[in-house]
């Protein structure tokens, strides 16, 4: 299976501050997500990108699938932006027209926003 | 809230025992998946169910198994379970849209916090 690397494993900001999450993949992957888990424990979407960049307020995700990287960023950082963030992704294989993908995840940065 | 249900939120219990997590995936998704969060394999896939069918395995154990309904909703049974069974059991569901290629965006449930004592 694909082996997912994310980095920095830890990230301590300042509220106000921009930061930069990396992940790298092993392999090819047809699908990529972001997510943030907070403190509560709750996995919440941010991105689902495959390729190309997009935005969602103050943050921004970009995935160049041809070198097998995904970046997010993380402007004007809050304290609720605090929290382990992941990045997943998926190999499909596909029978029947059905896919069924399992999305592998990195370990995580874990992010602490100092207010 | 990402339309995802899973109950119990919070489970407690004692070793050689069987627990049953139930989730209930977004309107129209006909996948579901289990995966498992714990402090030393970090998030790892389980099951993946389609339409009441299993598609795949991941790293689950014998003890574990799966299964989905008619309506949808599905159970992870977890039996004669260890102290290293606590963790944080997550169910996601999708719809696959078939585009240029397959897209799928996996919706995460609150979790089941399953401690084993």
């Amino acid at each position: 299976g694909i082996q997912v690397e994310q980095s920095p494993p830890d990230l301590i900001l300042q509220e106000g501050a921009n930061s930069t999450l990396r992940c790298n993949f092993s392999d090819s992957v047809n699908n990529l997500q972001w997510f943030h888990q907070n403190p509560w424990g709750q996995l919440i979407n941010l991105f689902y990108i495959p390729s190309g960049t997009k935005q969602n307020g103050r943050l921004s995700a970009t995935t160049v699938a041809t070198e097998r990287y995904s970046l997010l960023y993380i402007s004007s950082s809050q304290t609720t932006d605090s929290g382990v963030y992941f990045c997943a992704g998926i190999l499909f294989a596909n029978a029947g027209g059905t896919s069924y993908g399992k999305l592998t995840f990195g370990q995580g940065t874990i992010l602490t926003v100092h207010p | 809230d990402s339309g995802v249900t899973q109950t119990p939120k919070h489970l407690i219990t004692a070793t050689g025992q069987r627990v049953t997590l139930r989730c209930s995936p977004r309107s129209g998704d006909l996948s579901v998946y289990w995966y498992q969060q714990s402090l030393d394999q970090g998030l790892q896939f389980l099951i993946h169910y389609y339409n009441g069918e299993e598609r795949a395995k991941g790293n689950i154990l014998e003890r574990f198994s799966a299964q989905q309904f008619p309506d949808l909703h599905s159970e992870l049974n977890l039996s004669s379970l260890e102290l290293g069974d606590s963790a944080l059991y997550f169910c996601a569901s999708s719809v696959a849209t078939v585009g240029t290629g397959y897209q799928e965006t996996q919706y995460f449930g609150p979790g089941t916090r399953l401690l084993v004592l």
